[in-house]
């Protein structure tokens, strides 16, 4: 079964870039029946979609997001990574990574979930 | 970027049926068949209980089921269990290969 586990600070200070990793277990993320997604959800509000990425490197971001976000991979490493730049404290909330379905687009595996918190 | 229209919350008693509905657009719920539900307990990972509007994981109670009419999809819980109360979020495939999520439901089982 696959397993997802997001890192990075749970601290950034506005302005700056916020930047986590997810590693992927249990499967390979050169799999082609999957894309690598990042997903948010800010205090007691609803999940916003980031964007999500191909083992190609291929990506598809949130039109909301999109001058502010990056996603890459690292097949070598079987992770994928998030960059968002310019945070405010709107961008403060959990940050999760999930596997997207190719063939469903479900998210059908998830990882904890890693609180980031934008404040001086 | 948009989100699908959920009811903020809804309710029912132990045994009975409820129905959530997701309404959106022709160029996402009623133009893909890719419209997906999601079960969030609180400080919990959400969990996919529908895709592809009426296919349920393996493991998912078929006390579950999907369906959709036009631009608005439903989720149907029956034989409503207290472990049900949850919020259930749906989301749908939108054109430009991107997705979106509805605003959330918070269900409550009276």
């Amino acid at each position: 079964q696959v397993q997802l586990q997001e890192s990075g600070p749970g601290l950034v200070k506005p302005s700056q870039t916020l930047s986590l990793t997810c590693t992927v277990s249990g499967g390979s993320i050169s799999s082609g029946d999957y894309y690598w997604s990042w997903i948010r959800q800010p205090p007691g509000k609803g999940l916003e979609w980031i964007g999500y990425i191909y083992y190609s490197g291929n990506t598809y971001y949130n039109p909301s997001l999109k001058s502010r976000v990056t996603i890459s991979v690292d097949t070598s490493k079987n992770q994928f990574s998030l960059k968002l730049s310019s945070v405010t404290a709107a961008d403060t909330a959990v940050y999760s990574c999930a596997s997207l379905y190719s063939g469903s687009y479900g998210f059908d595996y998830w990882g904890q979930g890693t609180p980031v918190t934008v404040s001086s | 970027q948009s989100a699908l229209t959920q009811p903020a919350s809804v309710s029912g008693s132990p045994g009975q049926s409820i129905t959530i509905s997701c309404t959106g657009t022709s160029s996402d719920v009623g133009g893909y068949k890719y419209v997906s539900w999601y079960q969030q307990h609180p400080g919990k990972a959400p969990k996919l209980m529908i895709y592809d509007v009426s296919n349920r994981p393996s493991g998912v109670s078929n006390r579950f089921s999907g369906s959709k009419s036009g631009n608005t999809a439903s989720l149907t819980i029956s034989g409503l269990q207290a472990e049900d109360e949850a919020d259930y979020y749906c989301s749908s495939y939108r054109s430009s290969s991107t997705l979106v999520f509805g605003g959330g439901t918070k269900l409550t089982v009276l």
